[in-house]
């Protein structure tokens, strides 16, 4: 067990739908990092917050956006749903920021868009 | 354009063998690079850091090489196990947008130790 909490584990809704996914990170961690990844894809980095404030983006498209929150936990939003988002979303937390900290992985969120 | 590379072919190795994985890395300048397991389904989990004046780390069965000349690092596992199958991946830090360090990930390599 991580420490990290992802809810919920598994998500089904249908394309134009709109979902929230939400992590709480490690405690004590300030640093948290949403990933996407498809089947059988490897790991796309889709932002990072500290302690609140957005720290790095990456391929995240638009319609997704996210934001930590006071108590450091952080949440995912993603709308006008379609097909192609269907994917485990992970979400991770770090101590700090930068490349010198482990990050610690929650079990993901399996979203389905049928 | 910055990329990291991981032998996208599964690696196939006989119980007992030393596995070695392989991420190379271009317009990067990492001072840290970090080896992850992932089993399927479930998410990364973090298995070793080397830092860039480090040439060798060890732990247990496993052991991470970091040259930043070749801008490249190896990752072995000594007698490997059955239950050593999984994706090992690499994560590198390079600069994000806003100026501030960003973790990338590579694709990874599966492993499979075949009894």
């Amino acid at each position: 067990d991580s420490g990290v909490t992802q809810t919920p584990k598994h998500l089904i809704t249908a394309t134009g739908q709109r979902v929230t996914l939400r992590c709480s990170p490690r405690s004590g961690d300030l640093s948290v990092y949403w990933y996407q990844q498809s089947l059988d894809q490897g790991l796309q980095f889709l932002i990072q917050y500290y302690n609140g404030e957005e720290r790095a983006k990456g391929n995240i498209l638009e319609r997704f956006s996210a934001q930590q929150f006071p108590d450091l936990h952080s949440e995912l939003n993603l709308s006008s749903l379609e097909l192609g988002d269907s994917a485990l979303y992970f979400c991770a937390s770090s101590a700090t920021s930068g490349g010198n900290n482990e990050q610690f992985f929650g079990p993901g969120t399996r979203l389905t868009v049928l | 354009s910055q990329k990291i590379e991981q032998n996208s072919e599964a690696l196939n190795i006989q119980e007992g063998k030393t596995a070695t994985l392989t991420c190379n890395y271009t317009n990067y300048s990492p001072a840290y690079l970090q080896w992850y397991r992932q089993d399927p389904g479930r998410g990364p989990v973090f298995l070793l850091l080397i830092r860039e004046n480090e040439k060798e780390k060890r732990k247990e069965r496993l052991k991470v090489t970091f040259d930043t000349t070749l801008k490249q690092s190896l990752f072995h596992i000594t007698a490997s196990q059955p239950a050593d199958s999984a994706t090992y991946l690499c994560a590198l830090e390079g600069v994000g947008s806003g100026g501030y360090q960003k973790v990338t990930f590579g694709t990874g390599t599966k492993l499979q130790v075949i009894p």
